[in-house]
C-alpha cells in the first residue's frame, strides 16, 4: 500500500528566503502527484500537477518535481512571503487506487 | 463561478443521530470523492463514486453511507454506527477517464461536524 510522507511536519523562514518541501513515497508506482495549500480551516487549493509523462511543473514562484525512480517529490518556493504561510500537502495516486496523502508540511514565512 | 459547494460549513450531532453533508459540484467530472481529515494527520478517504449510481468504499467507510442519484450530487451520511465522527470533512471531484483519475483532483471548503 502506499504511503506517503511530509518532511519537515513544520518549519518557520524569514520573508524572502527560497525553500523546499519534500514528499517522499514508497510505491514508484504512482501515476500522478498533486501539491495541494490548505489554509487553516479551509478546504484544499490544488497548485501543482504532475502527471505520469512530466518530470516537473511550474506556476509563478511554485515549482515542483517528480523523482519516481528515487520516490521523491520536492515543492520550491521562491522569494518566499507571509502570505504563503499555509500547510502544504502533497498526493500520489498509483494503478487503481485514489490519491493517498501525506500529513503535510506547515509553513510559516515571517515578516 | 464553477466549483464544488460543501454544507454546511460547521455542523453538530447529538449521540446516536445520523447526519448528512451535503456536495455539490458544477464542473461535470465524473467522479467524487469523501475525506476525513483529523488533526496532524493527512486525509483518508471515505467512499468514492465514479459514475452515477455506482459507488466503491475508501480506507474508513464503516460508520458512513453515500449516494450518486445525480452527477453533481454526492452527498454522505455519518451515522451514529460511527464511533468517532468528529473531524473535518472534505469532498472533492475530477474526470474520471480510462478508468483512472488522471486529471486534478479538486475541493470543496469543507464541513466540520462536531459530536456534542
Amino acid at each position: 500500500k502506499q504511503e506517503v510522507t511530509q518532511i519537515p511536519a513544520a518549519l518557520s523562514v524569514p520573508e524572502g528566503e527560497n525553500l523546499v518541501l519534500n514528499c517522499s513515497f514508497t510505491d514508484s508506482a504512482i501515476y500522478n502527484l498533486q501539491w495541494f495549500r490548505q489554509d487553516p480551516g479551509k478546504g484544499l487549493t490544488s497548485l501543482l500537477l504532475i502527471q505520469s509523462s512530466q518530470r516537473e511543473q511550474t506556476s509563478g514562484r511554485l515549482n515542483a518535481s517528480l523523482d519516481k525512480s528515487s520516490g521523491r517529490s520536492t515543492l520550491y518556493i521562491a522569494a518566499s512571503q507571509p502570505g504563503d504561510s499555509a500547510t502544504y500537502l502533497c498526493a500520489g495516486d498509483n494503478a487503481g487506487n485514489m490519491l493517498t496523502f501525506g500529513g503535510g508540511t506547515r509553513l510559516m514565512v515571517k515578516p | 463561478d464553477g466549483g464544488i459547494t460543501q454544507s454546511p460549513k460547521y455542523l453538530f450531532r447529538k449521540e446516536g443521530q445520523n447526519v448528512t453533508l451535503s456536495c455539490e459540484q458544477n464542473l461535470n467530472h465524473d467522479a467524487m470523492y469523501w475525506y476525513r481529515q483529523d488533526p496532524g494527520q493527512g486525509l483518508r478517504l471515505i467512499y468514492y463514486s465514479q459514475i452515477v449510481n455506482d459507488f466503491q468504499k475508501g480506507d474508513i467507510a464503516e460508520g458512513y453511507s453515500v449516494s450518486r442519484e445525480k452527477k453533481e450530487s454526492f452527498p454522505l451520511t455519518v451515522t451514529s454506527a460511527q464511533k468517532n465522527p468528529t473531524a473535518f470533512y472534505l469532498c472533492a471531484s475530477s474526470i474520471w477517464s480510462s478508468g483512472r483519475m488522471n486529471t486534478e483532483a479538486f475541493f470543496g471548503q469543507g464541513t466540520r461536524l462536531t459530536v456534542v
